[in-house]
């Protein structure tokens, strides 16, 4: 089956440091991927659409300069936290769908867990 | 028996029992519907899909029922294991658009 890996799956750092969180596509190529936050006890809110060799596709309300997305190849995209601060504390995730016909689902990797101090 | 909790809704149940998650859909547009479960400290895992010209689709011990008439998406897990409990998600697929929007989320607790 696909399968999708992100890395770190932790992450602690200070105030004001950038963070990188990679998200992998291990068996298949993805034009598409797509980057999550999810708060304790809540569900997923979508905050970007990566799109392979183009501009990410941001959802109202997610500053593009706080979250930089890049999608350099079919199989990585990268979710950059810039100068983060404790309010950016969240669990964010990625997906991917596999190529072909839009009704497929999409699989996710297991998470990154950002800790802002 | 079923319990609003703070923030998740939760379903408790005993091993063996058949359980049945709800989710009510938003969008009439949508054509693509998606099961999900996510444990903790885990990413969502693919349970089950169903497109919108159907209307029951059965997998391993899951069965997902749409109807459409009244926006409304159940799952159906049988014989339900300690090792189901997890938060369940339903996600729909708006036609024209490449994301999915997400419930809200109920929580599955299973007791031995």
């Amino acid at each position: 089956g696909a399968v999708v890996s992100q890395h770190p799956s932790r992450v602690i750092c200070k105030s004001g440091t950038s963070v990188k969180i990679e998200c992998r596509s291990l068996d298949f190529q993805a034009t598409t991927m797509f980057w999550y936050r999810q708060f304790p006890k809540k569900s997923l809110m979508l905050m970007a659409t990566s799109n392979e060799g183009s501009k990410a596709t941001y959802e109202q309300g997610v500053e593009k300069d706080k979250f930089l997305i890049n999608h350099a190849s079919l199989t990585l995209s990268t979710l950059t936290v810039t100068s983060a601060h404790p309010e950016d504390s969240s669990f964010y995730i990625c997906s991917a769908r596999e190529p072909g016909y839009s009704n497929q689902p999409q699989h996710f990797g297991d998470g990154t867990r950002l800790s802002i101090l | 028996g079923e319990s609003v909790g703070l923030h998740l809704p939760t379903l408790s149940v005993q091993e063996g029992d058949n359980s049945i998650i709800n989710c009510a859909y938003s969008n009439s547009a949508s054509d693509y519907f998606i099961w999900y479960k996510q444990e903790s400290g885990k990413g969502p895992q693919f349970i089950i899909d169903i497109r919108s010209n159907m209307d029951k689709r059965q997998g391993q011990r899951v069965t997902v029922l749409l109807n459409k008439t009244v926006k409304h998406l159940s799952l159906q897990i049988a014989a339900t294991q300690p090792g189901d409990s997890a938060v369940y998600f339903c996600a729909e697929n708006i036609r024209g658009f490449q994301k999915l929007v997400f419930g809200t989320g109920t929580r599955l607790l299973v007791s031995p």
